[in-house]
């Protein structure tokens, strides 16, 4: 089975804090998408990559960076966490080709105070 | 306005059949899926279509396409309390990286 997994469940942090969410896949994916889901919104998709050192930006990327320097790890960075920045983030990876089926992680609730 | 849409809400009685609809703007997708999430959890894929199919079968779950009117549907037959989630509708939009287009999602809550 594929397995995806996040670091955290669940994650408080300060206003200001550098936040780190990382997500490992164990089937060799190429491509890797980091979201977020909030009530009503539905997913919107902040950050993906489709190679090791590649990246390219989703619909909402600002207050977000990312880094891929193993194809099995795609991380997620808060330079400066706000508030607004609460939600739950969800990871994601596929093969390059195929159906391009996503599978996701458990997800990280993140609550900013 | 949204590219892929669905109702927020549907409730149906168990043992009911329960029809989740969504309908999308492009038709450049060659495949289109169905995504369930529990409370807590990540997003399951329950199943796909490939573009060129009308319909898909999968035990209780029955895609349906209808590329003209850009609509697509999700059955699920003898609806049980353990299907209460919520439903995504997802397209491919014809990325050639993996990305997904998806709706916003619809809470299905069955009563016993």
């Amino acid at each position: 089975d594929v397995k995806v997994t996040q670091s955290s469940r669940y994650l408080v942090k300060r206003t200001g804090e550098k936040v780190f969410l990382e997500c490992v896949q164990d089937m060799d994916h190429e491509n890797m998408f980091w979201y977020r889901q909030d009530p009503g919104l539905g997913l919107r998709l902040i950050y993906f990559s489709y190679d090791v050192k590649m990246k390219e930006k989703g619909d909402i990327p600002e207050g977000y960076s990312v880094s891929r320097e193993k194809k099995e790890r795609f991380s997620l960075i808060l330079e400066s966490a706000s508030t607004n920045q609460t939600s739950m983030y969800l990871c994601a990876s596929t093969w390059a080709g195929g159906a391009n089926e996503q599978f996701f992680g458990p997800g990280t609730r993140l609550t900013v105070l | 306005g949204e590219d892929v849409e669905q109702s927020l809400f549907l409730s149906v009685r168990e043992g009911d059949s329960s029809v989740i609809n969504c309908t999308y703007t492009d038709s450049s997708s060659t495949y289109l899926y169905w995504y369930k999430q529990e409370p807590g959890a990540g997003l399951q894929l329950l199943t796909y279509i490939f573009s060129n199919m009308d319909m898909k079968q999968d035990q209780r779950l029955t895609v349906l396409l209808n590329k003209k009117d850009k609509h697509l549907s999700l059955r699920i037959a003898d609806t049980q309390t353990g299907d209460s989630a919520i439903y995504f509708c997802a397209l491919n939009r014809g990325s050639t990286l993996g990305r997904l287009y998806f709706g916003r999602g619809t809470q299905l809550t069955v009563w016993p």
